[in-house]
C-alpha cells in the first residue's frame, strides 16, 4: 500500500540555522508534491508545489527537491525564525486525480 | 477575507446525535474537497466536488456520511448517529479546475467532539 513518511520526532534548531524536512515514499508515483503548514488549531496553509519533472522549487527562504528515483522530497527552510515554528506537511497527488495524500507531518521547533 | 471558511469551528455533541458542518470556499474556485484529522495524524481525505457534482469518495465515508454542494457553491457535511470515533477536525479545502497540480487552499476546520 501506499506509504508517505515525515520525520515523526520535532526537528529543534536554532534560529539562522537552515532546516531540513524530509518527505520518502514508497508504493507510489506521483505527479506532484505539495507542502504545507500547519499552526495548532488551524487549517493547513499551502507553501509550495512541485511537479514530477522539476528538481527544484524556491520562493523566498524556501526551497524544495523532488528526486522521483530516490522517492524522497526535501523541505529546507534558510535562515530561520521562531516564526516558522509549526508542523510542516507534503502531500502527493497523481495526475489523473484532484485529491492529495498526506504524510503525518514534521514539528520544526526555532528557539531564539 | 475571502479565503475558505467553515461554520461551526467547533462543536460538542452527545453520541447518537446528527451533525451539519458548512463551508463556503474561495469564490471563483470550483473544486471542493472535505478531509478529517485526527491528532498526530495528516488530514485523511473523504470526498471531493466539482462545481455542484461529487466526483469522489474515500472508503472512510461511511454511509452515515454525506456531503452536497447543491449550487456549486458552500458545501454541508452532516453525520448522522456520531460515535466516538467521529470526533476529529473536519477540514475544507478549495481549489481552482485546470489541470490537477493545483494547490488546495484549506479552512481553519471544524473541530468535532463527542460525547
Amino acid at each position: 500500500s501506499q506509504k508517505i513518511e515525515q520525520n515523526s520526532e520535532a526537528l529543534n534548531i536554532q534560529e539562522g540555522k537552515t532546516a531540513t524536512l524530509t518527505c520518502n515514499y514508497t508504493n507510489y508515483s506521483p505527479a506532484y508534491l505539495q507542502w504545507y503548514r500547519q499552526d495548532p488549531g488551524r487549517g493547513p496553509v499551502f507553501l509550495l508545489l512541485i511537479r514530477e519533472n522539476e528538481k527544484e522549487k524556491r520562493k523566498e527562504r524556501l526551497k524544495v527537491t523532488f528526486d522521483t528515483t530516490l522517492k524522497q522530497s526535501l523541505f529546507h527552510i534558510t535562515a530561520s525564525q521562531p516564526a516558522d515554528s509549526a508542523t510542516y506537511l507534503c502531500a502527493l497527488g497523481d495526475s489523473g486525480y484532484s485529491t492529495l495524500t498526506f504524510g503525518k507531518g514534521t514539528m520544526l521547533l526555532v528557539s531564539p | 477575507d475571502t479565503g475558505v471558511s467553515q461554520n461551526p469551528r467547533h462543536k460538542i455533541t452527545k453520541r447518537g446525535q446528527n451533525v451539519t458542518f458548512r463551508c463556503d470556499p474561495i469564490s471563483e474556485h470550483n473544486r471542493l474537497y472535505w478531509y478529517r484529522q485526527t491528532l498526530g495524524q495528516g488530514p485523511e481525505f473523504l470526498t471531493y466536488f466539482q462545481n455542484e457534482a461529487q466526483l469522489e469518495k474515500s472508503r472512510l465515508l461511511s454511509d452515515r456520511f454525506s456531503a452536497e454542494r447543491p449550487k456549486g457553491s458552500f458545501s454541508t457535511l452532516e453525520i448522522q448517529r456520531t460515535e466516538q470515533g467521529d470526533s476529529a477536525m473536519y477540514l475544507c479545502a478549495s481549489s481552482l479546475k485546470g489541470n490537477s497540480n493545483q494547490p488546495q487552499h484549506f479552512g481553519d476546520g471544524t473541530r468535532l467532539s463527542i460525547l
